[in-house]
């Protein structure tokens, strides 16, 4: 069973530039997050949709960062213009949330982007 | 509000001595944790949960943690730990059964020595 996938794994671009993030999660998933981790700030949650729909985007950092589920099967991160402070690895996780009473399965991971803007 | 703290952000370790990464968690609610593995490049990996029954849960590559509701803690531990251990691991919570908004610690940089 294929995981996460996550492209490109790695991304040098330069300021201002539009960068965009793909992910496709585990089929059968409904719900998929975006992750930026950094040295300073650790793993934060970006945004995260559940059913295709945005949940929470308050992680969200400013208007530059926006995020798209069109279908069940793809998302993606992108950023318009980029920034030297956008560098970081960004992951996107997806699991299968149940119905209330059952339990939270885990997220799955894919091994992330490592975005870098010069 | 919900918070996960690790207590150490690096812990040195001989190869197969036992070890200890600590996590303590503040909510109101009751919580679900988890503990998460990085190997350097890849992504997280999910090595053991806790939602409820025993308070001690066994994981994956013989992690294990213990839940303690009067301290607050969900401490991840192991008897014998390998090379092959070291890695970054990440403690976490959710809060309920509609949303998967996990909250992460900062993260506890294993390193095992020969």
């Amino acid at each position: 069973d294929a995981g996460v996938i996550q492209s490109p794994r790695h991304e040098v671009t330069e300021m201002g530039q539009e960068v965009t993030l793909r992910c496709k999660p585990i089929s059968g998933h409904n719900s998929l997050f975006w992750y930026r981790q950094t040295m300073m700030r650790g793993l934060e949650l970006l945004i995260y949709f559940n059913n295709n729909v945005p949940i929470d985007d308050s992680g969200m950092p400013e208007d530059r960062f926006s995020a798209k589920m069109p279908n069940a099967s793809f998302s993606t991160l992108k950023i318009q213009p980029s920034e030297p402070r956008d560098s970081a690895v960004y992951f996107c996780a997806s699991n299968k949330i149940q119905g209330a009473g059952h339990s939270n399965q885990p997220q799955h991971f894919g091994d992330g982007t490592r975005l870098s803007i010069l | 509000a919900q918070s996960v703290t690790q207590l150490d952000s690096q812990v040195p370790v001989f190869e197969e001595a036992p070890v200890e990464l600590r996590c303590n968690y503040s909510s109101s609610v009751s919580v679900y944790l988890f503990w998460y593995v990085q190997y350097p490049n890849q992504g997280l990996q999910l090595l053991l949960k806790y939602l409820s029954g025993s308070t001690l849960v066994k994981g994956i590559n013989g992690f294990e943690a213990e839940f303690n509701k009067s301290q607050t803690s969900f401490h991840l531990r192991k008897p014998s730990v390998h090379i092959s251990d070291t890695a970054e691991y990440f403690c976490a919570s959710t809060r309920s059964y509609n949303t998967d908004k996990l909250i992460f610690g900062t993260g506890t940089r294993l390193q095992v020595f020969p």
